[in-house]
C-alpha cells in the first residue's frame, strides 16, 4: 500500500506559522480532495480539514488551512499554540489501489 | 455521533481474532464504516471500508490485508465487524473504527481503538 510522503517532523515558536507538505501521485492527490487529521497518541485521531481546503467543523480554529497544487498538498498553522503539538496526517482517497491512503505523518512540536 | 470498539486482545501468529465496531447517533444502515490501524511506533494505516447497503454495500480492502480480513455488517445491531484471520506479527496494531462522514472515504468521527498484538 503506497502512502503519501510528509516530513517526519516541523516545529515552531509560539505564534509562528508552520506549514506541513504532503506528496502524492496523479492517482491520489492529482485526483482527489485531501484531508487532514491531527492525532495525538492515546486518543482518538481528528479531522481538521476535507476536500483540499474546507474545514470540517466550527471546533476546528480557523488559523488551519489546507491548501492542494497537482499532486502535492500543504496544511499551514498559524498563530502556533502549545496545543498544536501533535502527529499531523494527510490522507486522499487512490483510484488505482481503491483505497484510501495516509501520509507518512509529521510530528509537530512548539519550541 | 458514537463509534465504540471492542474485541481487541492478544493471539498467536496465524490465529484469529473479531473485533467490533457499535456505533450510536445516526441512521447506522446509511453509515459507511472504516477501519484504519496504528502498528507501535508507526503511523496510520487505512484497512478497509464497507458502504452502506443502500450504496451497494461494497466492501474495499487495503493491499495487506485482503484475502485474510473480512468486514461485515450487521444493521440491526449498528455494529459493524473486522474478521481478521491468519494473524501476522505485523498486523499487531491499534485498530480503529470510523464513520464515514462523507465520501469516498472522510472519517470525522472515530473510535477510541482496540488494541491487537499478534505474538508467540
Amino acid at each position: 500500500q503506497s502512502m503519501l510522503t510528509q516530513p517526519p517532523s516541523a516545529s515552531g515558536t509560539p505564534g509562528q506559522r508552520v506549514t506541513i507538505s504532503c506528496y502524492g501521485s496523479t492517482s491520489n492527490i492529482g485526483r482527489n480532495g485531501v484531508d487532514w487529521y491531527r492525532h495525538l497518541p492515546g486518543t482518538a485521531p481528528k479531522l481538521l480539514i476535507y476536500n483540499d481546503n474546507s474545514q470540517w467543523s466550527a471546533g476546528v480554529p480557523a488559523r488551519f488551512f489546507g491548501s492542494k497544487s497537482g499532486t502535492s498538498a500543504s496544511l499551514a498553522i498559524s498563530g502556533l499554540q502549545s496545543e498544536d503539538e501533535a502527529d499531523y496526517y494527510c490522507a486522499a482517497w487512490d483510484d488505482s489501489l481503491s483505497g484510501y491512503v495516509f501520509g507518512t505523518g509529521t510530528k509537530v512540536t512548539v519550541l | 455521533v458514537q463509534v465504540v470498539e471492542s474485541g481487541g486482545g492478544l493471539v498467536k501468529p496465524g490465529e484469529s481474532l473479531r473485533l467490533s465496531c457499535a456505533v450510536s447517533g445516526l441512521t447506522f444502515s446509511d453509515a459507511w464504516m472504516s477501519w484504519v490501524r496504528q502498528a507501535p511506533g508507526k503511523g496510520l494505516e487505512w484497512v478497509g471500508r464497507i458502504k452502506a447497503r443502500p450504496a451497494g454495500g461494497t466492501i474495499d480492502y487495503a493491499a495487506p490485508v485482503k484475502g485474510r480480513f473480512i468486514l461485515s455488517r450487521d444493521d440491526s445491531q449498528n455494529t459493524i465487524y473486522m474478521q481478521m484471520s491468519s494473524l501476522k506479527s505485523e498486523d499487531t496494531a491499534v485498530y480503529f473504527c470510523a464513520y464515514v462522514g462523507r465520501a469516498p472515504s472522510i472519517l470525522n468521527v472515530w473510535g477510541q481503538g482496540a488494541p491487537v498484538t499478534v505474538s508467540s
